[in-house]
């Protein structure tokens, strides 16, 4: 089955600075890989996605990137703000049951 | 406008002790899908409906059992709660007739005493 990867487990910014989340998956037939935002004691928030017949989308600050051959994503995220601290997962989906895999997480902390 | 509904956010159960926790949704999609998230994990699949089609993960315990009475509904059964059970349980429906994007619910965090 599908096995998704995720680094790094913790990122720290200053803000302003850029922030770059990687994630790699393992079955060549995944085909939608969306971004989640969590905070503390809430849901995730669907922040981005991208499809396999797209190499990037871009949402203001946010972009997400894919490389189908290497099976890695990322995002990235510019001019970090604090109220971008959270805790960031990645997810790879295939089939029609739209299961998703998620990645072990990434607690990004931006400093003012 | 809130999209999936959970109730209760918060939830007090002693070992043992059922549990129901419930979930609506008001995009009226006939798939629905229940995660159990422990403190600092990723959202783990529970078991996910595609109409009134129950769909277990392989790895799911038999103590968690699922209701869905209509479009609209579901409910997550804990039959008989322990300590590990201590989660947030999350529900998500799809956005739509033929997407994949999901949208997730605030959540029911679950204390077992």
């Amino acid at each position: 089955g599908e096995n998704v990867e995720q680094h790094p487990s913790t990122l720290s910014v200053q803000e302003g600075d850029s922030a770059v989340i990687k994630c790699t998956y393992s079955d060549s037939a995944s085909n939608y890989f969306p971004w989640y935002k969590q905070e503390l004691g809430k849901g995730p928030q669907l922040i981005i996605d991208i499809r396999s017949n797209v190499g990037e989308k871009k949402d203001q600050r946010i972009a997400v990137t894919l490389n189908k051959t290497a099976k890695h994503f990322s995002l990235h995220i510019t001019e970090t703000q604090p109220e971008d601290s959270a805790v960031y997962f990645c997810a790879a989906s295939q089939g029609s049951s739209y299961k998703l895999i998620f990645g072990s997480g990434t607690r990004l902390l931006v400093r003012p | 406008d809130a999209m999936v509904i959970q109730n209760p956010r918060y939830q007090v159960t002693q070992f043992g002790k059922p549990v129901t926790l419930s979930c609506s949704q008001t995009l009226n999609h006939n798939v629905m899908y229940w995660y159990q998230q422990k403190s600092s994990q990723a959202p783990k699949l529970l078991f996910h409906y595609y109409d009134k089609d129950f769909n277990n993960e392989a790895d799911t315990p038999d103590n968690f059992q699922s209701r869905r009475p209509n479009t609209s509904f579901c409910f997550l059964d804990i039959r008989s709660p322990g300590l590990g059970d201590a989660a947030m349980y999350l529900c998500a429906t799809l956005a739509g007739v033929g997407t994949d994007t999901q949208y997730f619910g605030p959540g029911t965090r679950l204390t077992v005493l």
